[in-house]
């Protein structure tokens, strides 16, 4: 089955501690993509990748961190979080060369106290 | 001014009606639009995209309006599993293909 994962789907942690969300697509997409959405804010982007070894901000990077080694997982790593990034984080994927057609999985929703 | 506005309502509707969402974009570079459906703490997917000349998938119209910079999501006969949150999403050209999303409109349909 055609899917985006996330891992966790939730976590309470306290300010400090680093943590890392994984994600993984097994489409091929050469696209990935972070997001977080807050309430009456929507969906922001934090990263995105468009290739391997290739990242790029987003509209709201500071205080992430991703990497892409391999094609098929994006993680996002938060060095030193803070409760301002208590969130839903969405990862998510898409083919460049084909339809504009965007695979999110299925959230992690992060608390920091 | 954001990029993609929407009105977040919520619309609150009884089984049977027709809605029609709006969704406004800012910047005239923006090449492709699309409609995605979110359900409460899930994740977002593609309900369709939006063709230039509008376009019909079942009980859903999706029109597009370049000079105006507005598309637009007709529902017609709204079913109790149509509520959910409906996201306006821009693709702007030179923009690292970013997708952009507008902040949702939420839809409530009541029996």
């Amino acid at each position: 089955e055609a899917q985006v994962t996330q891992n966790p789907r939730y976590l309470i942690t306290v300010t400090g501690k680093k943590l890392t969300v994984t994600c993984s697509q097994n489409m091929n997409h050469e696209y990935m993509s972070w997001y977080r959405q807050d309430p009456g804010l929507g969906l922001r982007q934090i990263y995105y990748s468009m290739n391997v070894e290739v990242t790029d901000k987003g509209d709201v990077p500071e205080g992430y961190k991703v990497s892409r080694k391999e094609k098929r997982n994006f993680p996002l790593i938060l060095e030193s979080p803070s409760p301002n990034q208590t969130s839903l984080y969405f990862c998510a994927s898409r083919n460049l060369a084909g339809g504009n057609e965007q695979f999110f999985g299925p959230g992690t929703r992060l608390t920091v106290l | 001014r954001k990029e993609v506005e929407q009105d977040p309502g919520p619309f609150n509707v009884p089984e049977g009606a027709t809605v029609a969402f709006n969704c406004t974009y800012s910047n005239s570079a923006s090449q492709s639009f699309f409609w995605y459906r979110q359900d409460c703490r899930k994740e977002p997917k593609l309900l369709m995209s939006v063709y230039s000349s509008g376009n019909e998938d079942g009980r859903f119209t999706a029109q597009l309006n370049r000079a105006s910079q507005y598309i637009s999501l007709l529902i017609r006969d709204s079913k109790l599993s149509d509520s959910a949150t409906y996201l306006c999403v821009v693709n702007i050209r030179n923009a690292g293909n970013m997708l952009t999303f507008g902040g949702g409109t939420r839809l409530m349909v009541k029996p």
